[in-house]
């Protein structure tokens, strides 16, 4: 079975200061990747995504990730965050179960808290 | 283009009732999946629904059915309620089942059991 695991479950942060949020999946074949954010009151939101090609993908808000095979790894990162960043991140990996059905396998997410 | 909505949006029950929950998947999409959301939890998969048929099912109890209608849109049932049961329940739907294809969020329905 896909499992990932988010390495912290509370940031805190001061407005212009760089992020990096740690993902770590676990899953021997091939899968998709994905970032999604979850601003205070509403819904999931997909902040970018890694299928195949380019390791460095980049996404909405200039976010951007870094896929590592041989960590198996899929941190997110920001340079500099802006206190409307403040919201949960959630990782996430799709990876093909049976022929025709996959899954989504969140993280247990990390609540981003940026100081004005 | 319309996205994914989800209702009701809030809904108090009680132990041992039973609810029904309702998606309307994005135009064009014929697969609608559900995730339980706990406090303090990533969504979790609770099964997928592809031309009206269950296409895969999470470590969920058969208390949790579900149905997917001609146009795609879908519902969750949730029997014999328990206080566990408490969570944000989310559907989401893509253009196709397989994992290469990307998932729309709704919004979300809060459900408090009591």
């Amino acid at each position: 079975a896909q499992s990932v695991s988010q390495h912290n479950h509370h940031v805190i942060l001061s407005e212009a200061a760089s992020l990096e949020l740690g993902c770590n999946y676990s899953y021997g074949g091939t899968v998709n990747l994905f970032w999604y954010v979850q601003y205070p009151g509403q819904h999931l939101q997909l902040l970018l995504k890694y299928f195949s090609g380019d390791p460095l993908v980049k996404g909405i808000k200039g976010f951007e990730a870094e896929f590592i095979k041989s960590k198996f790894s899929f941190n997110l990162r920001k340079p500099s965050v802006q206190w409307s960043d403040t919201a949960e991140y959630f990782c996430a990996v799709n990876a093909p179960l049976y022929s025709g059905y996959s899954t989504l396998t969140f993280g247990k997410g990390t609540m981003l808290l940026v100081s004005p | 283009e319309t996205g994914v909505t989800q209702s009701p949006t809030h809904l108090i029950k009680t132990r041992g009732q039973q609810v029904t929950l309702r998606c309307s998947s994005q135009s064009g999409h014929n697969t609608v999946s559900w995730y339980q959301q706990a406090l303090g939890q990533g969504p979790q998969f609770i099964f997928q629904y592809y031309r009206e048929e269950e296409n895969g099912r999470g470590n969920f109890p058969p208390r949790f059915s579900g149905l997917q209608f001609p146009n795609y849109s879908s519902e969750l049932n949730v029997n014999a309620l328990e206080l566990d049961d408490s969570a944000l329940y989310l559907c989401a739907s893509s253009l196709n089942r397989g994992h290469d294809n990307e998932q729309f969020f709704g919004p979300g329905t809060r459900l408090t059991v009591l």
